[in-house]
């Protein structure tokens, strides 16, 4: 029972195709995020959703287009990629607690590699 | 912004030996995490801090947030090959609960 999943797990493909990311969490929780890791291993957020509504949009290029259809899923399409757009992305997923701290369940990461 | 800054960037250390990782915040830390990657897998959650002073340990991991609540530090007792991986501290945003922050991560090799 996985509690958060990302479909594919590696991704290889060419410059200018479109491709998406799956995300899904059987948690309940409120909030899912995506998180983009480069090549030195630093995590960066880029989206966050909370119950399907856009709350942090970070400065990413338009070709990234998240997707929340149901709160237990986040999706993440990128249009015409770049080469570096390479990297390992995360979804993560936490409890909406007012006020309050929380911790955050990550996936297993998507390994993207544009060629 | 926020700013987590961790060091030592990496670590080689001898099975066996102690070794301690720290991450400085720019701002008062209002919750600290403390997460695991192993190469190809994803972040594992080890410990979140939250008050001043306050001191967890899960098997030989031990971290500690300061009194100011602006530094943490993860204590590897007697490490083994299966410590090695890459650790990351993590924090909330301040005054914005949803935004969360990494530090950029410490690369710890164990040789056995």
């Amino acid at each position: 029972d996985t509690a958060v999943s990302q479909t594919p797990k590696y991704l290889v493909t060419q410059m200018g195709n479109d491709k998406s990311i799956k995300c899904e969490q059987n948690l309940g929780h409120d909030t899912m995020y995506w998180y983009k890791q480069d090549s030195k291993k630093f995590l960066k957020i880029m989206f966050s959703y909370n119950n399907k509504e856009l709350i942090i949009n970070e400065t990413v290029p338009n070709r990234f287009s998240p997707k929340s259809p149901d709160k237990a899923h986040l999706n993440l399409h990128i249009n015409s990629l770049e080469l570096g757009d390479s990297a390992v992305y995360f979804c993560a997923s936490s409890q909406d607690i007012l006020g309050g701290t929380y911790e955050q369940y990550f996936g297993p990461g998507t390994r993207l590699t544009v060629t | 912004s926020q700013e987590l800054e961790q060091s030592p960037q990496s670590l080689i250390v001898q099975e066996g030996k102690n070794l301690t990782i720290n991450c400085t915040s720019s701002k008062t830390l209002y919750g600290l995490y403390w997460y695991k990657q192993k190469y190809g897998e994803g972040l594992i959650f080890l410990m979140m801090l939250q008050k001043g002073g306050e001191e967890k340990s899960h098997e030989k991991i031990t971290a500690k947030l300061d009194e100011k609540k602006q530094q943490s530090s993860l204590h590897i007792t007697a490490s083994q090959p299966s410590h090695a991986g890459i650790y990351l501290c993590g924090a909330d945003g301040v005054g914005n609960f949803n935004k969360f922050y990494f530090g950029s991560g410490t690369k710890l090799n164990v040789k056995p």
